[in-house]
């Protein structure tokens, strides 16, 4: 079965400055996909950026990359030029060949102005 | 337009009480799923449907029942409702395949007195 573990339960960051979320994984396949999604205040879940574990080349978003290091199972978001529409809670899941997701725990992420 | 709706967004009910909630997607999606997420903001799959067919079922009691008439509708029945089943329900719909991104509604709060 697939893990997914997110080790910041809560971050902050001043506007405007970069902040990185950590995500970590377990799993036997070989093909694969990873997501982040954002759940702001309004409940509603979004997805923020997706990787396919067989590209080498990190997905890019606009201002939302990632730092996928396969061989390391690590999937870390990198939010630049944060805004204070960025608070919310972000979710790593993992989506593999059982057609499920697997989230992890989730990081709380305030915006400071 | 909304793509994904969940009726109700809130219900209230007393222990012991049978309560449905409905989902309805209109982007065409095949696939179908529950998630619950409790206090601590875990979210777990718990049912997903193909073309109205089950495809996983977590573990959940057989006090829950999901049931699709279509492949744009997903609805939920509980019976016999314990004050463990208080969390926030939401339904998601995509393309089969795990690469593809879920659409979630809004989230149903469930809060059992």
């Amino acid at each position: 079965a697939q893990t997914v573990t997110q080790s910041q339960p809560e971050m902050s960051v001043q506007e405007a400055e970069t902040v990185t979320l950590s995500c970590t994984y377990d799993t036997s396949e070989s093909n694969y996909y990873l997501f982040w999604y954002k759940q702001p205040p309004s409940r509603q879940m979004i997805l923020v950026i997706r990787q396919e574990a067989y590209k080498q080349q990190n997905a890019t978003e606009n201002r939302f990359s990632v730092n996928f290091q396969k061989a390391a199972k690590s999937f870390s978001l990198k939010i630049s030029d944060s805004q204070l529409g960025d608070t919310a809670m972000y979710f790593c899941a993992f989506g593999g060949g059982n057609e499920k997701l697997t989230f992890g725990t989730g990081t709380r992420l305030t915006i400071i102005p | 337009d909304t793509a994904v709706s969940q009726t109700p967004k809130y219900l209230v009910t007393q222990m012991g009480n049978d309560k449905s909630i409905k989902c309805e997607q209109n982007l065409g999606h095949d696939t179908m799923y529950w998630y619950k997420q409790d206090s601590k903001k875990f979210l777990k799959i718990m049912f997903s449907y193909n073309n109205k067919e089950l495809i996983i079922n977590e573990t959940v009691p057989n006090r829950f029942s999901p049931k699709s008439p279509d492949k744009a509708h997903l609805n939920l029945h509980i019976n016999s409702l314990e004050l463990g089943d208080s969390a926030v329900y939401f339904c998601a719909s995509s393309h089969w395949g795990s690469y593809n991104e879920q659409f979630f509604g809004p989230g149903t709060r469930l809060t059992v007195l």
